[in-house]
């Protein structure tokens, strides 16, 4: 099994509202990351775990929250977003961190929408 | 400043002809590179990892080069189909370590029948 589940496919949230995003894979791999992608812009890294442990956080505001329960489960919790955080939340994971060795898979993405 | 470049933001071709993508980077020192596909509404698909120690890397119709000097990889797919029409990026890990992956702004590739 090569695959990466996100869920829900699609998520429309105002302003106030606390969601989360989910994201899951059962290939045993040990980091997996959160990207955001805005239409026509390359994936931007937001997360990533490795051991379950938060292992960078690229400057993302604390209106997203990352969560890492447990290897193979990666949330992403979204409180106050504003209409400029609207784009396709991507997850990845890879066996281990060592990008020169390991790729990443791309799970299908969640298109978020702030009203 | 560290910027990632790939040739075109568009490229279009006759289909059967070799379709080749650059990807330049600027103020990294990448020790590998990465290619992925993506399709519209979908998650970016690996195709390729080539090494700073490797010339080149072939994967059926996929070929692509890695050179340090010109601080440029090139990608390259043979005897292109329609279904090859897609947007392919380049990505390199920024710190080495395996943890700050940065992609390029990408190629979007069209095989015209």
């Amino acid at each position: 099994d090569t695959e990466v589940t996100q869920t829900p496919k699609h998520l429309v949230m105002g302003m106030t509202n606390k969601k989360s995003l989910k994201c899951e894979q059962h290939m045993g791999h040990r980091a997996m990351y959160w990207y955001k992608q805005k239409a026509k812009k390359p994936p931007e890294l937001m997360f990533v775990y490795s051991y379950e442990k938060l292992s960078i956080n690229e400057s993302v505001p604390s209106r997203f929250s990352p969560e890492c329960p447990n290897s193979s489960l990666l949330n992403l919790h979204l409180h106050a977003l504003q209409p400029e955080d609207s784009a396709l939340y991507l997850c990845a994971s890879s066996q281990e961190l060592l990008a020169s060795l390991y790729e990443q898979y791309f799970g299908p993405g969640t298109r978020l929408t702030v009203t | 400043s560290q910027k990632i470049e790939q040739n075109s933001e568009a490229l279009n071709i006759q289909e059967g002809k070799t379709a080749t993508l650059t990807c330049n980077y600027t103020n990294y020192s990448p020790a590998y590179l990465q290619w992925y596909r993506q399709d519209p509404g979908r998650g970016p698909v690996f195709l390729l990892l080539i090494r700073e120690n490797e010339k080149e890397k072939r994967k059926e119709r996929l070929k692509v080069t890695f050179d340090t000097t010109l601080k440029q990889s090139l990608f390259h797919i043979t005897a292109s189909q329609p279904a090859d029409s897609a947007t392919y990026l380049c990505a390199l890990d920024s710190d080495n370590y395996g943890q700050n992956f940065v992609f390029g702004p990408g190629t979007r590739l069209s095989v015209l029948p």
